[in-house]
């Protein structure tokens, strides 16, 4: 399987929250990303979480990680229609400088 | 312009041609990437480098190649272009310490006739 899983879309209205889950398989992971792109630009970074994190929160996004499952989740708070996008799950190995990204989830938002 | 650019931002040409694309970071960072973005592939990694000079193959290198001689610049070349290289190209950079966060450019949308 890939090393990095994600469900390829996600539909929510406007105003509701929208969690985007990721599951990775090496535990060694240290670093864990969200990565946004919107269409026709390049991936732009949201928010990263150390591995000895539980939960990091910015603003309207909250980020959880649960190291024993290895599944990382991305919650938007009141999402918007300028949130609809594609979120990439990223993780880098200890040591290493190079990231694998998952195959991206699109959110699409509608009022 | 500060932060990372490509160019051109769009590109078509024909198999068998030569063709390269450029990729320009200003903030001096050591690591820079080449990834292509396919729908139902996701990101893949071509070539990376880790300074000038030194340069290394990603996933699916074969078709490419990349030069470095400055930090601040790293292009890739399509030696011979074939229909399955087009694709949108993005360059990236990052610069330890840190959490090794990647800052992209705007990408090159390529077309192969």
């Amino acid at each position: 399987g890939e090393d990095v899983e994600q469900s390829l879309f996600l539909s929510v209205r406007e105003g509701d929250s929208s969690v985007i889950n990721c599951t990775y398989t090496d535990s060694s992971s240290t670093y864990l990303y969200w990565y946004k792109q919107e269409p026709g630009a390049g991936l732009q970074l949201l928010t990263y979480i150390f591995s000895n994190m539980d939960m990091k929160q910015d603003q309207r996004l909250t980020v959880l990680l649960n190291k024993k499952d290895k599944h990382l989740s991305l919650r938007i708070a009141d999402t918007q229609t300028g949130d609809s996008a594609i979120y990439f799950c990223a993780e880098s190995k200890r040591g290493s400088y190079i990231p694998t990204f998952g195959r991206g989830t699109s959110l699409i938002v509608h009022p | 312009d500060a932060g990372i650019t490509q160019s051109p931002r769009y590109k078509i040409t024909e198999t068998g041609r030569q063709v390269t694309l450029m990729c320009h970071q200003t903030w001096s960072h050591s690591y820079m990437f080449w990834y292509r973005q396919d729908l139902g592939h996701g990101l893949r990694l071509i070539y990376y480098s880790a300074a000038a000079d030194i340069t290394d193959k990603g996933e699916v290198p074969d078709g490419y190649v990349v030069s470095r001689s400055k930090t601040e610049n790293f292009p890739l070349t399509l030696e011979s272009a074939t229909r399955s290289q087009t694709s949108v190209y993005f360059c990236a950079s990052s610069e330890p310490p840190g959490a090794y966060e990647q800052y992209f450019g705007p990408g090159t949308r390529l077309t192969v006739t």
